[in-house]
């Protein structure tokens, strides 16, 4: 079956460190998400991909980067980690178009200390 | 870009108690609106939709309703059982295109 999924499931690192979030699809979507969720916000848009070198800022995208360098792979940097970036970090994918039901990983959770 | 509003931000009602969690958003060309349900410590996941060129949409006892021209949009459940405590979101989508933006999220807590 096809599934997206997010590794790690748990993360704690050090204010300053960079850090890497994976996402994989198999799902074959061209479209691809990363959100932030925070008590009292929902889900925040940080980055998204409509394809293979395409990627866009979001909603709050100032410390994030992602690159797309394939159609199953989103991966989110953090480049200097900072407390304000402990979130839980859903990854998603989407067929292309508009109107389409997007899947979402497991989630991963990041604590900045 | 668009903005959406969700409310209220929790709500709680007795098992068999109907439901309903309201949201507008601002981009008069959305013509997608997807509710996802996030159950605690899970992803969230789609549980129904509406297309701009429908007015209402049924799924057993989970329904939304769509207004236009007000721009708002609502989901509807009956007959609530515990295993519908959750948190839902509505989401729509920005200028059109895929990527969603969420409203913030109801907290439902059905008490058997």
């Amino acid at each position: 079956d096809a599934e997206i999924t997010q590794s790690p499931r748990h993360k704690i690192t050090e204010t300053g460190r960079q850090v890497t979030l994976a996402c994989h699809q198999t799902w074959n979507h061209n479209n691809m998400f990363w959100y932030r969720q925070d008590l009292g916000h929902g889900l925040r848009l940080i980055h998204y991909s409509y394809g293979v070198h395409d990627t866009n800022k979001g909603e709050v995208s100032d410390g994030y980067s992602v690159s797309r360098s394939n159609t199953e792979d989103l991966p989110l940097t953090l480049e200097s980690a900072a407390s304000s970036q402990t979130s839980v970090y859903f990854c998603a994918s989407s067929s292309s178009g508009t109107g389409g039901e997007a899947f979402f990983g497991q989630g991963t959770r990041l604590t900045v200390v | 870009g668009e903005n959406v509003e969700q409310h209220p931000s929790t709500l709680s009602v007795q098992e068999g108690d109907s439901a309903v969690i309201k949201c507008t958003y601002s981009d008069s060309a959305s013509n997608y609106f997807p509710w996802y349900k996030q159950e605690l410590g899970k992803r969230p996941q789609l549980i129904i939709d509406i297309r701009s060129n429908v007015g209402e949409k049924k799924d057993q006892r989970i329904a939304v309703t769509l207004n236009k021209t007000a721009k708002h949009f609502s989901l509807h459940i009956t007959e609530t059982q515990p295993e519908d405590s959750a948190v839902y979101f509505c989401a729509a989508p920005s200028s059109g295109y895929s990527t969603l933006t969420f409203g913030k999220g109801t907290m439902l807590l059905v008490s058997p």
